[in-house]
């Protein structure tokens, strides 16, 4: 099983700020299939990036992912209100279809 | 519009059975492979279970295998989880949710989520 650990856990950050989220998998992710979601309180997870950089149509532009291998990163490039949530990135290239613990973004 | 509705979640003793639905509109369901997917209270996303798009190929995480069984009937884009033998952690939100494609397990759709309460 592949394991994929998120880091920070926590990152407080300010509007119109750069966040950048870290996923590293355990062992290589097969055809760098992975995604990222995020997940606001209350509410189902959403899709917003997967195939490591391949954007969702209809998620701004500021959100971009990229990585391979076992390293994978999420960048917000100027962060809006909205944006602050919880992500967990997954990866599915091999079974079982596992995902990272999440980072929390909080506003600062 | 892709919608996911699930139910059939609520109360049940440690030991017993469930079934969850989730009816799907607005995609031809019998072309994407399904999948369910949980959250316990205050805790990370968890993979359950996946079916393909037929329905002949279906696929479990170990914390679940020989006491749940994913199904589908295409006819009624519908998709099932049958939990058998719960247990207190398996206490969680549990979520439908369509794959990307064809064969990659991403999920691009979730439904609002049904609770399961395994309690005495």
């Amino acid at each position: 099983e592949i394991v994929l650990t998120q880091s920070p856990g926590t990152l407080s950050l300010s509007p119109g700020e750069r966040a950048t989220l870290s996923c590293r998998a355990s062992q290589s992710v097969t055809n760098n299939h992975l995604a990222w979601l995020l997940q606001k309180p209350g509410q189902a997870p959403r899709l917003l990036i997967y195939g490591a950089s391949r954007r969702v149509t209809g998620i701004p532009d500021r959100f971009s992912g990229s990585g391979s291998g076992t390293d994978f990163t999420l960048t917000i490039s100027r962060l809006e209100p909205e944006d602050f949530a919880v992500y967990y990135c997954q990866q599915y290239g091999s079974s079982p279809i596992t995902f990272g613990q999440g980072t929390r973004l909080e506003i600062k | 519009e892709v919608q996911l509705v699930e139910s059939g979640g609520g109360l049940v003793q440690p030991g017993g059975s469930l079934r969850l639905s989730c009816v799907a509109s607005g995609f031809t369901f019998s072309s994407y492979a399904m999948s369910w997917v949980r959250q316990a209270p205050g805790k990370g996303l968890e993979w359950v279970s996946a079916i393909d798009g037929s329905g002949d190929n279906t696929y479990y995480a170990d914390s679940v295998k020989g006491r749940f069984a994913i199904s589908r009937v295409n006819s009624e884009n519908t998709l099932y989880l049958q939990m058998n033998s719960l247990r207190a952690e398996d206490t969680a939100v549990y979520y439908c949710a369509k794959a990307g494609s064809g064969y990659s397990y991403y999920f691009d759709s979730w439904g609002q989520g049904t609770l399961v309460t395994v309690s005495s």
